[in-house]
């Protein structure tokens, strides 16, 4: 099992709908987890962090963590042309940042 | 805030050649890190520096690949010599403290490197 997993896709959305990005993880990432957008040729953004259990809302975007079930996702509400973008999943364990390869969203407007 | 810095944004080189990169950080960031992206991938850890000590070096090819933080601010990344699989975009990042707590990390614009 990969560290930190994530469907590649590319997910479709149409404009205002609900996206939803999920990733799982090992073991050996267990502390914090983080949302980073990138959009092509472009550097990683930090969007959303989320260290325990639960939801987390800032804006349009909700994180919610689930150690338990070991993953962690990422709602989009309301979503925009301009939220088309990588969105990479990264777990941390002692300072340490392990990447997912990415799901690719795609808002269809 | 400035940002993280980098340089250059893109090189061309040729197979066997060699080539460096730049990296200046978040002022007050004292956790640097130097990743790999190739395309469709995510990035991946080369090396992590707190303040000028290296803490994790463990997936970095250091048979071709060089790095160092001397004054514990900006850093340099080289790679001798290149080869066609390095073919990439190295991207720094930085944090404010590393070590077991997981604070965010910022990136820089990143450096496209193309090997010929």
């Amino acid at each position: 099992q990969k560290e930190v997993e994530q469907n590649s896709g590319p997910l479709s959305v149409p404009e205002g709908a609900i996206a939803s990005l999920n990733c799982t993880y090992s073991d050996r990432v267990s502390q914090s987890f983080f949302w980073y957008r990138q959009y092509s040729g472009k550097s990683p953004e930090l969007i959303m962090s989320i260290y325990s259990n639960g939801d987390k809302e800032d804006g349009r975007f909700t994180a919610q963590l689930n150690k338990a079930s070991q993953y962690v996702s990422l709602l989009i509400r309301d979503s925009q042309p301009s939220d088309s973008a990588t969105y990479l999943c990264a777990g941390g364990n002692t300072g340490k940042l392990i990447f997912g390869q990415g799901t690719t969203l795609q808002v269809k407007p | 805030e400035a940002g993280v810095a980098q340089s250059p944004r893109y090189k061309i080189i040729e197979k066997r050649q060699s080539v460096a990169f730049w990296c200046n950080p978040i002022s007050g960031h004292a956790t640097l890190y130097w990743y790999q992206q190739i395309l469709g991938q995510g990035p991946k850890l080369l090396i992590q520096f707190q303040n000028n000590g290296v803490v994790d070096d463990s997936q970095l090819p250091k048979d071709r690949f060089s790095a160092e933080r001397l004054k514990g601010v900006d850093s340099t990344l080289k790679i001798q010599p290149a080869k066609l699989e390095d073919s990439a975009v190295y991207l720094c990042a930085s944090s404010l403290v590393g070590g077991n707590s997981n604070q965010p990390q910022h990136f820089g614009d990143g450096t496209r490197l193309s090997i010929l």
